[in-house]
Order: C-alpha cells, then sequence, then structure tokens
C-alpha cells in the first residue's frame, strides 16, 4: 500500500511558465513534508521542506504548498527554467519519538521545454 | 566540506555472492539511512542508525540484509546471498539530527547476474 502517492510519472512545460508537481499521501500521522530532486546517476538533493503546522513555504522559486485535509501538497516552480529538468520526489515522515526514514513517492519526471 | 560518499558507484555480482556497500556519511551528522530504489520504483527505506545504533531495523527486506555503522561515521550495508531481485540502487543519506534534512550519496548500483 503507497502511502505517498505522486500520480504523474511525467509533466512537461514550458520555459517561463509554472510547474505545478502534486503529491498526496494517506497516512494522516505524516507531519512533515519533503521535496528532493534527482539527476540521472546522483542521489536525491533536498529542495524544500513543510511541517504540517504550515500551509505554504516559500524559497525563490520553490513554493510548496500543503493542504491537511485533503492530504494533499504540491510544488510550485515558477519561472521554470531548463535546469529544472529532473525527477522530483514527495517524501514524508512522521513523528513517532524518533526518527524514521522518509517515505518516498515514486517521482514525477519534470521535463522544461526551451 | 564533503557531502555523502558511498563505494562502489557500480557493483556486478553473480547471484548467491554476498556483497558489501559502504558509504561514509557528513562529518558530524548522527542519523544515517539506508534506501532502496528499484528501476522505475520511488525510494524505499531500509534502516536507520542513531550513532551506531539501529532503533529501527523494519525495512530490512529479509534476513539476508544486515548493516552496521562505527561511531557515527562509516556504515556498511551486507546482502548475503545475494539475488536478481536485489538488482537497485542503493542509497545512503545523512542528518545532522534525527528529522533533518537528509543528504543523499550517489548511491551504488548494484546488478545481480
Amino acid at each position: 500500500d503507497q502511502q505517498v502517492k505522486q500520480n504523474s510519472p511525467s509533466l512537461s512545460v514550458q520555459e517561463g511558465r509554472i510547474s505545478i508537481l502534486n503529491c498526496d499521501y494517506t497516512n494522516s500521522m505524516f507531519d512533515y513534508f519533503l521535496w528532493y530532486k534527482k539527476y540521472p546517476a546522483e542521489g536525491p538533493t533536498f529542495l524544500i521542506s513543510i511541517s504540517s503546522i504550515k500551509d505554504k513555504n516559500e524559497d525563490g522559486r520553490f513554493t510548496v504548498f500543503l493542504n491537511k485535509s485533503a492530504k494533499h501538497l504540491s510544488l510550485h516552480i515558477v519561472p521554470s527554467q531548463p535546469g529544472d529538468s529532473a525527477v522530483y520526489f514527495c517524501a514524508a515522515s512522521a513523528t513517532g519519538g524518533g526518527a524514521d526514514g522518509l517515505t518516498f513517492g515514486k517521482g514525477t519526471h519534470l521535463i522544461i521545454q526551451p | 566540506g564533503a557531502g555523502v560518499s558511498q563505494s562502489p558507484s557500480n557493483k556486478v555480482t553473480e547471484k548467491g555472492k554476498d556483497v558489501e556497500l559502504r558509504c561514509d556519511p557528513i562529518s558530524g551528522h548522527t542519523a544515517l539511512y539506508w534506501y532502496r530504489q528499484r528501476l522505475g520504483q520511488g525510494l524505499e527505506f531500509l534502516i536507520y542508525f542513531q550513532g551506531n545504533s539501529a532503533p529501527d531495523k523494519s525495512g530490512l527486506p529479509s534476513d539476508r540484509f544486515s548493516a552496521e555503522r562505527t561511531g557515527e561515521s562509516v556504515s556498511t550495508l551486507t546482502i548475503q546471498r545475494t539475488q536478481q531481485e536485489d538488482s537497485a540502487v542503493y542509497l545512503c543519506a545523512s542528518s545532522l539530527h534525527p528529522r533533518g534534512e537528509q543528504y543523499f550519496g550517489p548511491g551504488t548500483r548494484l546488478t545481480v547476474t
């Protein structure tokens, strides 16, 4: 049973436009959410995170929105740039008296077209 | 400073052989994690170390998998009697403290023939 779902395996966006990557989760215990970016043959790189006490976190061109009632989060990239082409993973964790590994979605391959 | 490093970067082994994968975390990071990514899948959590103890081993796929960590430094993931379904990229990550952002190494691509 997948607890973190990224239903779009790929997304194509024109350079300069907004990229919106979506993520849904089923575990109501998740209270910390992260987005990672991955280039081929490299490990994932942390991008941005959000705690469940917030509904928005912004860092430069990247904004993450969290809708707890819908168990949904999204990553907005604006404006999209060619270097943003990568696989984006949504991840979540739950406070449980210690650190657990992150639960990852399967990723969305973002392609920025010139 | 240096990021998380892993060795080897690639490993091809015959079914039934044992393999050992190594991870060097960022200096000072107390938490260390191992993940596995099979082709077309997301990252699958395997095991977590806080210091050199592993409070959570529930993610290890079978008893053929084991991991150790020396102090707050190097960790090794050992897979005994490898099977073809063990083929995957094995990723290591470390964080400064539990539930901090995790920094990943480049991974070890394991192919079992």
